[in-house]
């Protein structure tokens, strides 16, 4: 079954620094899509960035970059330069190969402060 | 255009009364999803159409339904609606191939009393 964590529950930051997200997924596929996206005051959800599987090269969308651990099963996201505007909650999610649902975690709520 | 549209983006319902919640795309996508998303939770799929086949998560079987007339509109029916059911409702679609970017809607916030 398809599972996937986040332990942070909220974090906060500096504007103008860097963080990372943390993520960790379960999946028995071999080959599976795991997505960022950011939730807005509003309650949108916004996708971000994507990891396949099965490339090395970890993604890289703006200021947006992930840290693909294959091994350790783990996605983190980060963020440079990061602006107040950064602020909103940040999940992490799955989707396999071979099946539409796209499975999310419990989120990450990001504050950056001036 | 990119866009999942829904309808309304509120909604008020009385407890024990049926709600139907709308959502659309133009993107020619085959997969329509159905998320419930409560605050502190992530968003929890209950539901979606691949083409015309319809998937129900195991946990929330029973307390919801959809239909799907055609590619670009689905929706979402709650027969009998309880205090549990206030939620963000949130549409989404996608292509199948699981490479693929998910497009969500902004939601629906049903309130129900």
């Amino acid at each position: 079954a398809q599972k996937v964590t986040q332990t942070q529950t909220s974090i906060s930051v500096v504007e103008k620094t860097t963080v990372t997200m943390d993520c960790v997924y379960e999946t028995r596929d071999s080959s599976y899509f795991l997505f960022w996206y950011k939730q807005t005051a509003s309650g949108e959800i916004v996708f971000l960035i994507r990891q396949d599987s099965y490339k090395k090269e970890n993604a890289t969308v703006g200021h947006y970059s992930l840290n693909f651990q294959k091994p350790k099963s783990s996605i983190g996201l980060i963020i440079t330069a990061t602006q107040i505007e950064d602020s909103a909650v940040y999940f992490c999610a799955m989707r396999n190969y071979n099946q539409g649902k796209l499975i999310f975690g419990q989120g990450t709520k990001l504050s950056i402060k001036p | 255009d990119t866009t999942v549209k829904q309808n309304p983006r509120y909604k008020l319902a009385r407890v024990g009364k049926p709600v139907n919640l709308i959502c659309s795309q133009t993107m020619n996508h085959d997969t329509m999803y159905w998320y419930q998303k409560k605050p502190n939770q992530a968003p929890k799929l209950l539901l979606f159409y691949y083409d015309k086949i319809l998937n129900r998560e195991a946990d929330t079987f029973e307390k919801f339904q959809s239909s799907r007339p055609n590619n670009s509109f689905c929706s979402l029916y709650i027969g009998s609606a309880g205090l549990e059911y206030s939620a963000m409702y949130l549409c989404a679609s996608s292509s199948s191939q699981g490479n693929t970017e998910v497009f969500f809607g902004k939601g629906t916030r049903l309130t129900v009393v």
